[in-house]
């Protein structure tokens, strides 16, 4: 069935330095979304991509939804501790697809 | 505007009792969904129901689970008997508008212990 690899399953950056999450389909998607969940909190969704190419800026976040709608990245610019979290991606056609999400930790 | 409402918060049992776990959508909403995350599998979809109407139920693990809409605002999960590998965060979700692919809303979500 249709999967969405999410990588890399943790990352841990230093206060400052960028990240970046990707999602990947070994078939075309028609769209995704992206959700934020804070330790011991609830998912909370971010921002959702539908067309070829498409970018999307929310301050420091900068999402893309690949050209052919196969993939799909989040990247953030000069990390902040408030950014700690874990970071998923869903796609919805018929039913719903999820990424297995990405932990992000942040040293200050 | 009050969100998603789940309660219990916490919930610890045994092994064999009956489980009840509650969910109130946002007034409007049309959609429903229930989730359960462990850290071993993730976020999983267990079922999700439109109009109060359960659409996909593939999600849910066994017998053991149930889940109903009785009205537009309300929703329960039921597992009985639990057991230990129940343990998990169960979230409820709710969203607006036709398909899947719309904002989903969720609950603070419903810590459960079977021990």
């Amino acid at each position: 069935g249709q999967q969405v690899m999410q990588i890399p399953q943790y990352q841990h950056v230093q206060e400052g330095e960028d990240f970046t999450t990707y999602c990947n389909s070994s078939t075309t998607l028609s769209n995704i979304q992206w959700y934020k969940q804070r330790p011991g909190g609830h998912p909370v969704f971010l921002i959702q991509l539908v067309k070829s190419g498409e970018v999307k800026k929310q301050k420091s976040l900068t999402f893309q939804f690949g050209e052919a709608k196969k993939n799909s990245s989040l990247h953030i610019t000069a990390t902040q501790t408030t950014d700690v979290g874990t970071y998923f991606c869903i796609s919805a056609t018929n039913k719903l697809i999820f990424g297995t999400g990405t932990l992000l930790a942040v040293q200050p | 505007d009050a969100g998603v409402i789940q309660s219990p918060r916490h919930e610890v049992t045994e092994m064999g009792q009956e489980v009840t776990l509650r969910c109130k959508p946002i007034s409007g909403h049309d959609y429903l969904f229930w989730y359960r995350q462990t850290m071993m599998r993730g976020l999983e979809l267990l079922i999700y129901f439109n109009n109060n109407v359960p659409i996909d139920d593939s999600g849910m693990p066994e017998d053991r689970f149930s889940a109903k809409m009785p009205n537009a605002s309300f929703s329960t999960l039921k597992i009985q008997p639990s057991e230990p590998r129940d343990s998990a965060v169960y979230f409820c979700a709710s969203s607006f508008g036709a398909g899947l692919a719309r904002t989903q809303y969720f609950g603070p979500g419903t810590r459960l212990l079977v021990l």
